[in-house]
């Protein structure tokens, strides 16, 4: 079975100040794919970034970046340098071959970003 | 605009009513996707779409019924729904399955 856990279910951070938000998968396929999205409360999804199982190098898109620990199957979302803007749902997801490639998301983190 | 428009943005129906959603994108995309976002629960997957035709429904109430007339469109009609059925109802395209998905706004349905 596919499985995403965000254990954290609302995150502050100080403006200009960097966060983690935790995400752990569980699967036992080895070809899987691994993806952030942030919901602002306009309700639209935004892909943020991707983690291919295979990758040996972690993820990063500007301000982003993925802990890739495979042998702990966490992929945490890194945010540098937070803005006001940051503030929004962020779900990280999972894709697995064994299951059509399918995305699964786990139950989201809120973010609020204070200044 | 991310590519992948949804209309209407917001949607209040009687339990009675019959209405559709529509869900369009220009991205030349292959696959396209309908998802359930409700309060307090993880996004879940309803159907799926490769090149117009239905690969997967998550054991979805037949009063959802989904259309996928050409790559560039899907509807998901609407009928007798239930109160637990208010949600934002997401859609998302990708070039193939398993590649990755752009959403879009999504509609927010409200069942009264």
């Amino acid at each position: 079975a596919q499985k995403i856990t965000q254990t954290q279910p609302g995150m502050f951070v100080q403006e200009k100040e960097a966060v983690t938000l935790d995400c752990t998968y569980d699967t036992s396929d080895p070809s899987y794919g691994l993806f952030w999205y942030k919901q602002p409360s306009s309700g639209e999804m935004i892909f943020l970034i991707y983690q291919g199982s295979y990758d040996q190098q972690n993820a990063t898109e500007g301000r982003y970046s993925l802990n890739f620990q495979k042998a702990r199957k966490s992929a945490n979302l890194v945010i540098s340098a937070s803005q006001l803007g940051d503030s929004a749902m962020y779900f990280c997801a999972m894709s697995q071959r064994e299951y059509g490639n399918k995305l699964v998301f786990g139950a989201g983190t809120i973010l609020r970003v204070k200044s | 605009e991310t590519g992948v428009t949804q209309t209407p943005r917001h949607l209040v129906m009687g339990m009675t009513n019959k209405k559709s959603l529509k869900c369009e994108q220009h991205l030349g995309h292959n696959a396209m996707y309908w998802y359930k976002q409700s309060a307090k629960k993880p996004l879940e997957l309803m159907f799926v779409y490769s090149l117009e035709e239905r690969v997967e429904n998550n054991s979805v109430p037949s009063r959802f019924s989904p259309e996928c007339p050409n790559s560039s469109h899907l509807f998901l009609h609407l009928h007798t729904l239930q109160p637990e059925d208010s949600a934002l109802y997401l859609c998302a395209s990708s070039q193939a399955l398993g590649a990755g998905y752009t959403f879009g706004s999504g509609t927010r349905l409200t069942v009264v």
